[in-house]
Formats: structure tokens, sequence, C-alpha cells
């Protein structure tokens, strides 16, 4: 059974800084989407990372995969009060469906 | 009316009664899903019909009962809720479930309060 973890499941940061959210996954796959949610809203698709090595980046973000180590990465560059939303990453499991992460929520101060 | 449309936002219902939530994809999809969001806890993913036939149905109890009759649309029907089902339940659509992106587009949701 495919489970999905992330880390960490709250995060604080100033704007300005640097983070990076990760997400591992238990069992082969190699498709792995990254959404956003803000309070009270849908979620909105950010990424689809689809083979090993796989990086993609829309402005202060970027997603990479490893499907080898299982694992991929949201790093936030710079980060702006704009980006607090709660991110979660989700892997597709053999049988078409997605299997969620908890979800990361990212607050940014000024 | 674009993208993924859900009706109603809100509901509140008593554990005796029965409602529906409607779900309407204007994106020609050929996929669609029923996943329901609690406080602390992963999306679950409910249902999943494909060209309007269920492919999957994640052991969901008997009081919800999905229906697509066309690929535009998607309904859950809902009866003797316990307050537990309190969630927000959302709609998502995809092109094509075999399809290597299938990016999944959501719905705004409904916040179902089972008193």
């Amino acid at each position: 059974e495919l489970k999905v973890e992330q880390n960490p499941l709250f995060l604080s940061m100033q704007e300005g800084k640097n983070y990076t959210i990760y997400c591992n996954y238990s069992t082969t796959s190699d498709r792995l989407y990254w959404y956003r949610q803000d309070p009270g809203k849908s979620l909105e698709s950010l990424f689809v990372l689809l083979s090993n090595g796989a990086v993609k980046q829309e402005g202060r973000l970027m997603a990479s995969l490893d499907t080898k180590a299982r694992l991929s990465t949201l790093h936030i560059t710079a980060a702006v009060h704009d980006l607090s939303a709660t991110y979660f990453c989700a892997v597709l499991d053999s049988n078409y469906q997605l299997i969620w992460g908890a979800g990361t929520k990212l607050i940014i101060k000024p | 009316e674009t993208g993924v449309t859900q009706t109603p936002r809100h509901l509140v219902m008593g554990m005796t009664n029965k409602k529906s939530l409607k779900c309407e994809q204007h994106l020609g999809h050929n996929a669609m899903y029923w996943y329901k969001q609690s406080a602390k806890k992963p999306l679950e993913l409910m249902f999943v019909y494909s060209l309007e036939e269920r492919v999957e149905n994640n052991s969901v109890p008997s009081r919800f009962s999905p229906e697509c009759p066309n690929s535009s649309h998607l309904f859950l029907h809902l009866h003797t809720l316990q307050p537990e089902d309190s969630a927000l339940y959302l709609c998502a659509s995809s092109q094509d479930l075999a399809l290597a992106y299938n990016e999944q587009f959501f719905g705004p949701g409904t916040r179902l309060t089972v008193l």
C-alpha cells in the first residue's frame, strides 16, 4: 500500500528566507503532484513531475523528483507573504489513484 | 462557467435528511472524482468515474451514493449521515485516467455539517 509522508506539517518563516518541504513515498511511482490550498479555498495544481530527475520552477517555487529515493522536494526561495498556504503532495498509485500527503501549512511573516 | 463548479457551497443537514451534492466540469474531461477533506487528515478519495462508469469505490459507507449521468456531471447523494461525516467534499476532474499527465482540477468544495 502506497503511503505518502510530508514534512514538516507546519512551517512558520520570515519573508526573504529559503526553505524546503519534503514529500516521501513508500512504493514505486513515477508521477507526483504538488498542490496549493488557500484557507477556505479549493486545491490549485502547482506542478506535475513525471520522471526521475524532473525539476520544475514557477516563480519562487521549485519542485524536484527523485524516484530512486522516493522523494520530492518543494523549495521556496526568498519567501513572500503571498505564498502562505497549505501545500500538498500527491503520488499516483498503480490503480491510477492519487494518494495524498497530510499537507504542510506554511505561514510567512513579514 | 469555467473549470469545475460545485453546489451548494455550504450545507447543514440533520442525520435523517436526504440531500445531494452536485459537481459540473466544463473542461471536456473524461474522469471525475469525489474526495473528502477532514481536518487533520489527508485527502481521502471516495469515488472515481471514468467515462461515466465507476472505477473505484474506496470502502465508502453506503450512506454515500454517487451518480454520474454523463461525463460533465457528478452527484453525491447523502442519506442518514453521521456527525463524523462533516467535512469539505471536493469534486475533481481530469482528462483521462491513464494519461501520463492526468492533472486533476478541483472544484471549490461543499462544506457539509451534519447535526
